[in-house]
C-alpha cells in the first residue's frame, strides 16, 4: 500500500512556541491531505483538508490562525501549531488520498505526532 | 452532511469467538466504506473496505457487509485472536473525497 510519513513523531515544547509537523506521501502524489487530532481513547477529529496549491479548508471550530496549514507540493503538507499552549497537547495524525484507477480515493495515515506543551 | 454512528463502543470476546461491529450512515450519496484498525499509539491501518455496488466482501477472517437500503454496514471478525485487540473505526465517504469516521469500537480479545 501507499506510504505516508510524518515528522517528528514526538515533540515537547514550552508554552508560547510554535511547532511544525510535516506530512509526506512517499510513493504517490497526494493532491489532498487531511489533518486530524485525536484525544486519548477518542475518535479522529478532522481539523482541516489540505489541497495542493490552494488554501486549506478548516472544520468548524478550528482556528486557522492557530493551526497553519501549507500544502506546497504534491507530496508534502505541513501543520504549524502557533503559540502552542498546554491545551494543544494531543496526537496529530495526517493522511493522504491516493487515487486508484477505479476512481475511488483510498486514505492512508501517517504514524502521528504526539505533541506535549509544557 | 454525513453522520456515522458506530456500536458498540467497547466489545470483549473470548479468543476464538466472533466479533461484530455495526455502523450506520446518513448520506445516501456515500458509496465507499472502509474499516480501520488502530493499535495503541499507532496509525489507523486500512483492513478492509466495501463499495456500494457490493453487498459483502471477505478477506480471510474479516468480512464486511453492506445494506444500502438500511444505510448500515458491519465488520465481522471470526476466530478472534489476541492480536485483534485494538480500536476499530468505520468510515463513510463519497468516492473518498471526505471521510467521516465513526467514534470507534475498542475490541478486547480475552485469552
Amino acid at each position: 500500500g501507499a506510504v505516508v510519513s510524518q515528522h517528528p513523531s514526538r515533540v515537547i515544547c514550552k508554552s508560547g512556541t510554535s511547532v511544525k509537523i510535516e506530512c509526506r506521501s512517499l510513493d504517490f502524489q497526494a493532491t489532498t491531505m487531511f489533518w486530524y487530532r485525536q484525544f486519548p481513547k477518542q475518535s479522529l477529529m478532522l481539523m482541516a483538508t489540505s489541497n495542493e496549491g490552494s488554501k486549506a479548508t478548516y472544520e468548524q471550530g478550528v482556528e486557522k490562525d492557530k493551526f497553519l496549514i501549507n500544502h506546497a507540493s504534491l507530496t508534502l503538507s505541513t501543520l504549524t501549531v502557533t503559540s502552542a499552549h498546554p491545551e494543544d497537547s494531543s496526537f496529530y495524525i495526517c493522511s493522504a488520498n491516493n487515487r486508484r484507477t477505479s476512481g475511488y480515493n483510498e486514505q492512508f495515515f501517517g504514524p502521528g505526532t504526539r505533541l506535549t506543551v509544557l | 452532511g454525513e453522520n456515522v454512528e458506530q456500536h458498540p463502543s467497547t466489545l470483549s470476546v473470548q479468543e476464538g469467538d466472533s466479533a461484530v461491529i455495526k455502523c450506520t450512515y446518513s448520506d445516501s450519496a456515500s458509496n465507499y466504506f472502509p474499516w480501520y484498525k488502530q493499535e495503541l499509539g499507532k496509525r489507523p491501518q486500512l483492513i478492509i473496505d466495501i463499495r456500494s455496488n457490493v453487498g459483502e466482501k471477505k478477506d480471510q477472517r474479516i468480512a464486511v457487509t453492506l445494506n444500502k437500503t438500511a444505510k448500515h454496514f458491519s465488520l465481522h471478525i471470526t476466530e478472534t485472536q489476541p492480536e485483534d485487540s485494538a480500536v476499530y473505526f468505520c468510515a463513510a465517504t463519497n468516492y473518498g473525497q471526505n471521510f467521516v469516521f465513526g467514534p470507534g469500537t475498542r475490541l478486547s480479545v480475552l485469552p
